[in-house]
């Protein structure tokens, strides 16, 4: 039972332009969420988060969205550049008085394109 | 430089033969996970360890080991392969209070 959904497998957008890569998630614990991206025959690398208290953060061209009601975030990229063609992963976690658990849920992940 | 590193890199081996991928960190991270990451499936946590001679299982635990018997190393142990284990592995680490991890450059095994 997949709890943490990437529905978009893909994703094609013009540089310059906005991208928006969505998440939802089913397990109500989930109170923690990141945005990791991943460069071919690299690790993945940390983005961004976001915790339940809030609705957004934003960081630079980054921005993600939290909907809790929903179960869903988003990450915004904008405006989107070729060097971000990478593959993007949510993430879920949950913590008890502010630390983690260590026991991440990832989505299966978006590969986003940007074209020039 | 803060560095988590992973070997070997690649590996192809057969059914039934031990292996261990080894990971190392030089962050002084309590926290330690094996992810394994298949196409369509994004990547699954195999186990995790959040300090010495701790360690739980994750999502997909079948068929490894792991052993935390000091800080910086988290080897993943594979006693017996099998074709299904054939992947793409992450070591991560992460810091204490902290929650993004920090990855490895990823172990690809085959297993034939």
């Amino acid at each position: 039972d997949q709890q943490v959904k990437q529905n978009s497998p893909s994703l094609s957008v013009q540089e310059g332009r906005i991208s928006i890569l969505n998440c939802d998630y089913t397990n109500s614990m989930f109170d923690y969420f990141l945005w990791y991206k991943k460069y071919p025959a690299e690790g993945p690398t940390f983005l961004i988060s976001i915790s339940s208290i809030k609705d957004k953060n934003e960081d630079g061209r980054f921005t993600v969205f939290l909907n809790k009601s929903a179960k869903h975030l988003s990450l915004h990229i904008v405006p989107s550049q070729p060097g971000d063609s990478a593959v993007y992963f949510c993430a879920a976690d949950s913590n008890a008085g502010g630390t983690s658990y260590g026991k991440l849920t990832f989505g299966q992940g978006t590969i986003l394109t940007v074209h020039p | 430089e803060a560095q988590v590193t992973q070997n070997p890199r690649y590996l192809i081996t057969v059914t039934g033969k031990k292996l261990t991928v080894t990971c190392s960190q030089n962050m002084n991270h309590e926290y330690m996970s094996w992810y394994r990451q298949d196409p369509g499936l994004g990547l699954r946590q195999i186990y995790y360890s959040m300090n010495v001679e701790v360690t739980d299982k994750g999502d997909v635990p079948e068929g490894y080991k792991v052993s935390r018997k000091e800080k910086r190393n988290f080897p993943l142990i594979l006693e017996s392969p099998s074709p299904n284990q054939t992947s793409l592995y992450f070591c991560a680490t992460m810091g204490q209070g902290a929650y993004e991890q920090y990855f490895g450059p990823g172990t690809r095994l085959t297993v034939t």
